[in-house]
């Protein structure tokens, strides 16, 4: 099947500062890829969608202006959370898809704001 | 509004033995019903889809599933669980057979006993 990437797989960061974290897919072109988060011991919740060249689609109670979502290329997505903070910990997983074909995952990111 | 309900959240079943996870889920229209596999700290994998046709769906790993319109119910089974199959479970349901726009079950974690 498809292989997605997210870089880097674990991040710890001091409050107030950004992080950035990579999605890639590597074998084929993601016309659209996901961002969820997961707290621990819970279920994914949808963050927002992103398609490649446009702005993204944030879910209600999602702050886009914090977590900001870059959808450049076909293979590249990346996410930045602003000014993080404690609350901001969690797991961050991507998904990506071409066209209509199934949502391929990647292996998460643990976010750790100190 | 769709929603999905996994009413177990822990299992514990010894290597060996059969196993059920139970996912119930309320959606409008024809649900298209996933699940998949997540190991710790990993992101998720696809066993099996659901979308039309035979109503037993063949999955990875020896899984499949279920779906059964009259309960609601897409239950994931296996005959013979092996110790590498601890991991958490989670049961979602799509706008359509590509996944887009998931809502994911709550999760069942399953532990093997040897």
């Amino acid at each position: 099947g498809a292989v997605v990437s997210q870089h880097p797989s674990r991040v710890i960061c001091k409050s107030g500062t950004s992080v950035k974290i990579e999605c890639r897919s590597l074998d084929f072109q993601a016309t659209t890829m996901f961002w969820y988060r997961q707290f621990p011991k819970q279920s994914l919740m949808l963050m927002a969608t992103s398609n490649e060249g446009s702005k993204a689609t944030y879910e209600q109670g999602v702050e886009k202006d914090k977590f900001l979502i870059n959808h450049a290329s076909l293979t590249l997505s990346t996410l930045t959370v602003t000014s993080a903070h404690p609350e901001d910990s969690s797991f961050y997983i991507c998904s990506a898809k071409h066209l209509q074909e199934t949502q391929y995952f990647g292996p998460g990111t643990r976010l750790l704001v100190l | 509004a769709q929603s999905v309900t996994q009413p177990d959240i822990h299992i514990t079943v010894s290597e060996g033995a059969s196993l059920e996870l139970r996912c119930n889920y309320s959606y409008g229209a024809t649900p298209y019903l996933f699940w998949y596999v997540q190991s710790p700290g990993q992101g998720l994998q696809l066993l099996l889809k659901y979308f039309s046709g035979d109503t037993l769906v063949q999955g990875i790993k020896g899984f499949e599933a279920e779906f059964k319109r009259s309960q609601s119910s897409f239950n994931l089974r296996k005959p013979s669980v092996h110790w590498s199959d601890a991991a958490e479970y989670f049961c979602a349901v799509g706008h359509n057979n590509a996944g887009n726009m998931l809502t994911f079950g709550g999760g069942t974690r399953l532990m093997v006993k040897p």
